[in-house]
C-alpha cells in the first residue's frame, strides 16, 4: 500500500527555538497533503492543507505564522514550528491523497516535546 | 462544519468476542474512513467506505451514507487490536477528513 513517512519521529526542542517535521509521500505523488495535530486521549485536529506550489490553507484558529507549512515538492511538504513554547508539545501527523482519490494515507507522526 | 460522534467511547473485550463500533455524521459525505490508532500513535487504514460493505477478514465495515452512518465489526477479537478506533469523513468541497471522537478498545487475554 501506499507509504508515507514523517521525519522525525520525537523531537526536544529548547523554548524558543524552530522545528522543521518533514513528510513524504514514498510511492506516490501528492498535490495535496494535511496536517493534523492530536493531543492527548483526544482526536485528531486539522491544522492545515497544504498544496503543491501554493499556499497552505489554515483552519480556522490555527495561526498560520506560527506553523509555517511548505509543499515544495510532489512528495515532501514541512511544518516548521516557529518560536515553539511548551503549549506547542503535541502529536503531530500528516497525511497524503494519493493521487486525488479521497483516500488518506499516514505518516507515523511527530512527537514534539518543548521545554 | 459536519460533526462527527463514535459510540461507545470505551469498550473492554475479552479476546474473542465480537464487538460493533458506530460513526454518525451530520451531513452527507463524498468519504468515509475507518483508522486503527496503534499505542504508538501510526494510524493504520482499515476502510475507505463512503458507502456499502467490504471485509477485510476478521474485519469488516458498512456505511450507510443515506441514514449518516457507519459501523465497523470486529469478530473474534485479539489483544493485538486493542487501541483507538477512528471513523473520519469529507463531506465538503475539498477533501480534508474531519475525524469523530473516537473508540478506545481493550482486549483482555
Amino acid at each position: 500500500g501506499a507509504v508515507v513517512s514523517q521525519h522525525p519521529s520525537r523531537v526536544i526542542c529548547k523554548s524558543g527555538t524552530s522545528v522543521k517535521i518533514e513528510c513524504r509521500s514514498l510511492d506516490f505523488q501528492a498535490t495535496t497533503m494535511f496536517w493534523y495535530r492530536q493531543f492527548p486521549k483526544k482526536s485528531l485536529m486539522l491544522m492545515a492543507t497544504s498544496n503543491e506550489g501554493s499556499k497552505a490553507t489554515y483552519e480556522q484558529g490555527v495561526e498560520k505564522d506560527k506553523f509555517l507549512i511548505n509543499h515544495a515538492s510532489l512528495t515532501l511538504s514541512t511544518l516548521t514550528v516557529t518560536s515553539a513554547h511548551p503549549e506547542d508539545s503535541s502529536f503531530y501527523i500528516c497525511s497524503a491523497d494519493r493521487d486525488n482519490t479521497g483516500e488518506l494515507f499516514f505518516g507515523e507522526g511527530s512527537r514534539l516535546t518543548v521545554l | 462544519g459536519i460533526q462527527v460522534e463514535q459510540s461507545p467511547p470505551d469498550l473492554i473485550l475479552q479476546e474473542g468476542a465480537n464487538s460493533t463500533l458506530r460513526c454518525n455524521f451530520s451531513d452527507s459525505v463524498n468519504n468515509l474512513q475507518w483508522f486503527h490508532q496503534n499505542p504508538w500513535g501510526q494510524l493504520i487504514n482499515l476502510f475507505y467506505i463512503p458507502s456499502g460493505t467490504k471485509q477485510n477478514g476478521r474485519l469488516s465495515a458498512t456505511t450507510v451514507a443515506t441514514e449518516r452512518y457507519s459501523l465497523l465489526y470486529i469478530s473474534s477479537s485479539q489483544t493485538t487490536d486493542s487501541g483507538v478506533y477512528f471513523c473520519a469523513v469529507d463531506g465538503g468541497a475539498t477533501n480534508k477528513l474531519i475525524f469523530g471522537t473516537g473508540t478506545l478498545l481493550a482486549v483482555q487475554p
